[in-house]
């Protein structure tokens, strides 16, 4: 069974400084998603990794794909308050064929203005 | 918005009812996935439909069935409810299945059972 591990699970920060996200999985995949979820909200895509090495920036934020070690990171970069949400890394181990997406418990992070 | 339409918003209900939860997807996306969202279990995948045939199943509960019409939207169909059963339910959908793209999320419907 597939396992999708995220470290750490609760965040809280101060605007400003830099912090990064661990997202372990349990198997070979090369297909890695980073969402966000505000409270009450919907998830919104916010990156897809899809090879050993992959990095995507957007803003403030970075993500990046080791398939070797099995380790995705999303990385902030002076954090600002709308920055505070509830970040998923979700894991598709289909090989892009038929199955959902197994996804993280989620690291609910705080930004303290 | 990321066009994926899901009604109703809330449900209330009561324990041992039924109830049928409505999706319609992105306009062209042939896959419709449906995941519950609860605070001790997280997200987790329920079922997948591409092109109106079930794809692949996940954690869905005997007393859980969905279909996905002609026209692409989606029914989930809760029965028997339970109070373990109140949870936040999402449908996605993508063009074909994963292959690289994003699922887009509806908004959600959240479910009480009471």
């Amino acid at each position: 069974e597939l396992k999708v591990e995220q470290n750490p699970l609760f965040l809280s920060m101060q605007e400003g400084k830099n912090y990064t996200i661990y997202c372990n999985y349990s198997t070979t995949s090369d297909r890695l998603y980073w969402y966000r979820q505000d409270p009450g909200k919907s998830l919104e895509s916010l990156f897809v990794l899809l090879s050993n090495g992959a990095v995507k920036q957007e803003g403030r934020l970075m993500a990046s794909l080791d398939t070797k070690a099995r380790l995705s990171t999303l990385h902030i970069t002076a954090a600002v308050h709308d920055l505070s949400a509830t970040y998923f890394c979700a894991v598709d181990s289909s090989g892009g064929g038929a199955d959902g997406l197994t996804f993280g418990k989620g690291t609910h992070l705080i930004i303290q203005p | 918005d990321s066009g994926v339409t899901q009604t109703p918003k809330h449900l209330i209900t009561a324990t041992g009812q039924r109830v049928t939860l409505r999706c319609s997807p992105r306009s062209g996306d042939l896959s419709v996935y449906w995941y519950q969202q609860s605070l001790d279990q997280g997200l987790q995948f329920l079922i997948q439909y591409y092109n109106g045939e079930e794809r692949a199943k996940g954690n869905i509960l005997e007393r859980f069935s969905a279909q996905q019409f002609p026209d692409l939207h989606s029914e989930l169909n809760l029965s028997s409810l339970e109070l373990g059963d109140s949870a936040l339910y999402f449908c996605a959908s993508s063009v074909l299945g994963l292959q690289g793209s994003p699922l887009h999320f509806g908004n959600g419907t959240r479910l009480t059972v009471t």
